[in-house]
Parts: structure tokens; C-alpha cells; sequence
């Protein structure tokens, strides 16, 4: 059974830092990876989408990492800004025989704070 | 091109009511998914369709909870009964069909049901 863990759960930075976000998943067999943000009492947004096959997405201030044999994966925002306070996702859907089963399992989160 | 629609936003319920809640995916989706997010939880995957299709309900609670996807119209997601543990978000997300590409995932703003 498919678990992701992301930490850390909380995250206070000001605004301006780098900083990292940490996902990790126990079964290797992937078909895609996905990054989210969700603003209390709202949607998804979608972030960021990373094949199995791939090493890394880019997308302005965010980039996102992948090394399936290890189990991990990591968001990196650039340059802090308080927008970017939100909860961030971190999905995995299965490989079902070469193809994706749809499937999305989600880690708890990551809330984050920027203060100005 | 409107993004996946979900009515009504919010729907409050006596107990033993039934709930009914809608989803229209994004154009050219013709496949539907519903997440589930308890208070203080993640979220959970429920259910995955395609038009007239139930692919995988592994997610649904054995008991007063149905989902379909008519040829014609929304996905509706049927909560019979309802408990006051019924309480939630539920999240509908779409995606598109298509041989050897990756099924992004496109989420809508909720549906809060609170059981009164």
C-alpha cells in the first residue's frame, strides 16, 4: 500500500528565503508525481507534474525534484513571497503496467507561512 | 475553457438525509475522480469513472455512498443517510484521455457538506 509522508507538516519562514519541501513515497513504482497548493477552503491548484521518467520540473520560483529509486521528492520555492503561504501537496499516482491508473495518493501536507 | 465545476459549494444536511453533490469535468475530460478531506485529515481517494463506467471504487465507504458518470451530464456522487462523520470537502477532479501521456489531474473547488 501506497504511503507519502511530507515534511516538515509546518513551515514559518520571511519572506525573501529559499526554502525546501519534502516529500517522500514507500513503493518506487510510480507513473507520475504531482505538486499542489491549496488556500484554506479552497481547491487544488496545480503546481508542478513530474513523470516517473523524469528528474525535475520548472515552473517561474518553483522546481520540483524527482529520484524515484529512493522514494523522494522536493519542491523548491525561490525567493519567499507572502502569495506563497498556503498548504502544499505532494501525489503519486501508480504504475499500472506501463500506463497511469489515475489514482492520486497524498501525503498530509506541508502548511506554509511567509511574514513579510 | 471553464476549469471542473462542482455544485453546490457548500450543502448542509439534517442527519438521514440524503446529499447529492455534482461535478462537470473540464472539457475534453472523460475522466472523473472524487477525493474526499476529512477535518484535521488528508485526502482521500473515493472513486474513479469514466463515462457510463466505474473504474475503481476502492475508495468508497461499503454503505450509502454511490457514484455515476451518465453518458449525459455531471458526475454525481450520492451520500445516503448521512451521519454526522459525513462531514467533509469533497473534491471532484478530471482528467483526459489519452494513450502514452500523463493524466494530470484537474481539481475543482469542493463541494463542504456539513451533516447538522
Amino acid at each position: 500500500k501506497q504511503e507519502v509522508t511530507q515534511i516538515p507538516a509546518a513551515l514559518s519562514v520571511p519572506e525573501g528565503e529559499n526554502l525546501v519541501l519534502n516529500c517522500s513515497f514507500t513503493d518506487s513504482a510510480i507513473y507520475n508525481l504531482q505538486w499542489f497548493r491549496q488556500d484554506p477552503g479552497k481547491g487544488l491548484t496545480s503546481l508542478l507534474l513530474i513523470q516517473s521518467s523524469q528528474r525535475e520540473q520548472t515552473s517561474g520560483r518553483l522546481n520540483a525534484s524527482l529520484d524515484k529509486s529512493s522514494g523522494r521528492s522536493t519542491l523548491y520555492i525561490a525567493a519567499s513571497q507572502p502569495g506563497d503561504s498556503a498548504t502544499y501537496l505532494c501525489a503519486v499516482t501508480p504504475n499500472a503496467g506501463g500506463t497511469s491508473y489515475g489514482k492520486l495518493t497524498f501525503g498530509q501536507g506541508t502548511i506554509l507561512t511567509v511574514h513579510p | 475553457n471553464a476549469g471542473v465545476m462542482q455544485n453546490p459549494r457548500h450543502l448542509v444536511r439534517r442527519r438521514g438525509q440524503e446529499a447529492r453533490l455534482r461535478c462537470s469535468p473540464m472539457k475534453g475530460h472523460s475522466h472523473v475522480y472524487w477525493y474526499r478531506q476529512l477535518p484535521e485529515e488528508g485526502l482521500k481517494f473515493m472513486v474513479y469513472l469514466q463515462k457510463e463506467n466505474i473504474i475503481d471504487e476502492s475508495g468508497m465507504p461499503k454503505e450509502r455512498f454511490s457514484a455515476e458518470f451518465p453518458k449525459e451530464g455531471p458526475s454525481i456522487l450520492r451520500i445516503q443517510q448521512v451521519v454526522r462523520g459525513d462531514s467533509a470537502a469533497y473534491f471532484c477532479a478530471s482528467s483526459p484521455f489519452r494513450q502514452g501521456l500523463s493524466y494530470e489531474q484537474y481539481f475543482g473547488p469542493g463541494t463542504r457538506l456539513t451533516v447538522t
